[in-house]
């Protein structure tokens, strides 16, 4: 079936460090892939997308680039801010073979912590 | 932008009794709403998805009488935890999908974080 693995949490960096969050997935074919982003009391915000093989997404800094052959989307910043402390799920949409799915499917979460 | 408002944020409640969480979409229409739910360090797993004017499709495993959804108006979804019991805790997240047929613009609720005790 179709899953994603994220690394776990929590993260903490100090300010102005590189950071890393790893994913894979399973899926077959080429699924739509996602980073969201969960700062504390408010819902779920895409981040950043990719929806084919070498694909790069980027928003606000964050990067993350869809590899089909390691089946990887890892999330990379080069330097962090208190401010992005949050957490971050990646996520994907599984290839549509002629019928309609927009069904998210979402790794665990990765808590990053941010300090001054 | 598109707002999904999720009430209550949190709650507590006694075994046995029952909580309606709602969901509202705030300046457009939902026809469709998928609920999720969040175990710690776990995904966010999807329970159902809720049709405004016909009955909520669950996803396997999820006990339709346990959670009861309605999807009342075009901008109103509401999950019901039935009797609830404390393996019932969990953190609740409603999700709008796209409206302008862009499939990635997906709009979330900011949760419910329910305690049974």
């Amino acid at each position: 079936g179709n899953s994603v693995t994220q690394m776990e949490g929590p993260v903490t960096l100090s300010e102005e460090a590189f950071l890393t969050i790893n994913c894979t997935y399973t899926a077959t074919g080429y699924p739509s892939l996602f980073w969201y982003v969960q700062y504390p009391g408010e819902g779920l915000q895409l981040l950043l997308k990719a929806t084919k093989a070498d694909d790069k997404g980027s928003n606000k800094g964050f990067e993350a680039t869809y590899r089909k052959e390691t089946t990887s989307f890892h999330l990379e910043k080069g330097s962090v801010q208190v401010s992005d402390s949050a957490v971050y799920f990646c996520a994907l949409i599984p290839e549509s073979y002629g019928g309609a799915t927009n069904k998210l499917i979402f790794g665990t979460g990765t808590l990053l912590a941010v300090q001054p | 932008g598109a707002v999904v408002s999720q009430h209550p944020s949190w709650v507590i409640c006694k075994s046995g009794t029952s909580v309606k969480i709602e969901c509202r979409s705030l300046d457009f229409q939902a026809t469709t709403m998928f609920w999720y739910r969040q175990f710690p360090k776990q995904s966010l797993m999807l329970m159902a998805t809720s049709n405004e004017g016909s009955k909520a499709t669950y996803e396997q495993g999820v006990e339709k009488d346990k959670f009861l959804i309605n999807h009342a108006s075009l901008t109103l979804s509401t999950l019901t935890v039935t009797s609830a019991h404390p393996e019932d805790s969990s953190f609740y997240i409603c999700s709008a999908p796209p409206f302008q047929g862009n499939n990635y613009g997906y709009t979330f609720g900011s949760g419910t974080r329910l305690t049974v005790v």
